[in-house]
């Protein structure tokens, strides 16, 4: 079964300090990779998608994100963080059918 | 997204009452699904639906049931509510995605159900 494991439950950054935020998925063969933004109060938007080709997915409001197969992760990145990039962030992993797997997510809390 | 809408947003209500969440979009997708979120736990999907005539349960449906009473509206019914039904629930849509894979699935604001 598929799985998508985010290690951190809670980041704190500075604003203007980098960021990355980690996911490990599980699947056997190669997975359609998402991450998903929910601020305070609102429904999830999309941040990015990987499907296939480059590995190195840019994404809106300056986000990327790396697939990296080799260790089984997708992790999201921004080089400078703003104080409205404080949410909640989810990491989704879809394979052969409709299904999406959702991470548990990371709360991203940034300090002026 | 506002192409999906939920009503209500908010929602307190007792045990045993029957409750429904509504959700429409107008992003013209076939696809849409009903998931809830609790704090920790990330997204669970409750129900499915290819088209109207093609719903499918997901990982948590007991308790649930749900209508498509068209391509642009899912609606979700707690028949008897229970304090553990309390959580966040979001309705999402996506578009058959050619060549097989997952689809890129599309946001509502949430309803919060609170069950006393």
């Amino acid at each position: 079964a598929q799985s998508v494991t985010q290690p951190d439950i809670h980041i704190t950054v500075s604003e203007g300090a980098s960021l990355e935020l980690r996911c490990n998925y599980s699947y056997g063969a190669t997975p359609y990779l998402f991450w998903y933004v929910q601020s305070p109060g609102q429904g999830l938007q999309l941040l990015l998608k990987y499907f296939s080709g480059d590995t190195l997915v840019q994404g809106i409001k300056g986000f990327e994100a790396e697939f990296k197969r080799s260790q089984s992760s997708f992790n999201l990145r921004k080089p400078s963080v703003h104080w409205s990039d404080a949410a909640e962030y989810f990491c989704a992993s879809g394979g052969s059918n409709y299904k999406l797997t959702f991470g548990k997510g990371t709360l991203l809390t940034v300090n002026p | 997204d506002a192409d999906v809408t939920q009503t209500p947003r908010n929602r307190i209500t007792k045990t045993g009452k029957r409750i429904m969440l509504e959700c429409s979009q107008t992003k013209g997708h076939d696809r849409m699904y009903w998931y809830r979120q609790d704090p920790g736990l990330g997204l669970r999907l409750i129900y499915y639906s290819f088209d109207v005539k093609d719903i499918n349960k997901g990982e948590i449906s007991d308790g649930y049931s749900v209508s498509r009473q068209a391509q642009a509206k899912f609606s979700l019914s707690l028949e008897s509510a229970i304090p553990n039904q309390t959580a966040l629930y979001f309705c999402a849509t996506s578009d058959f995605r050619a060549g097989g894979g997952a689809d890129t699935q599309y946001f509502g604001p949430g309803t919060r159900l609170t069950v006393l």
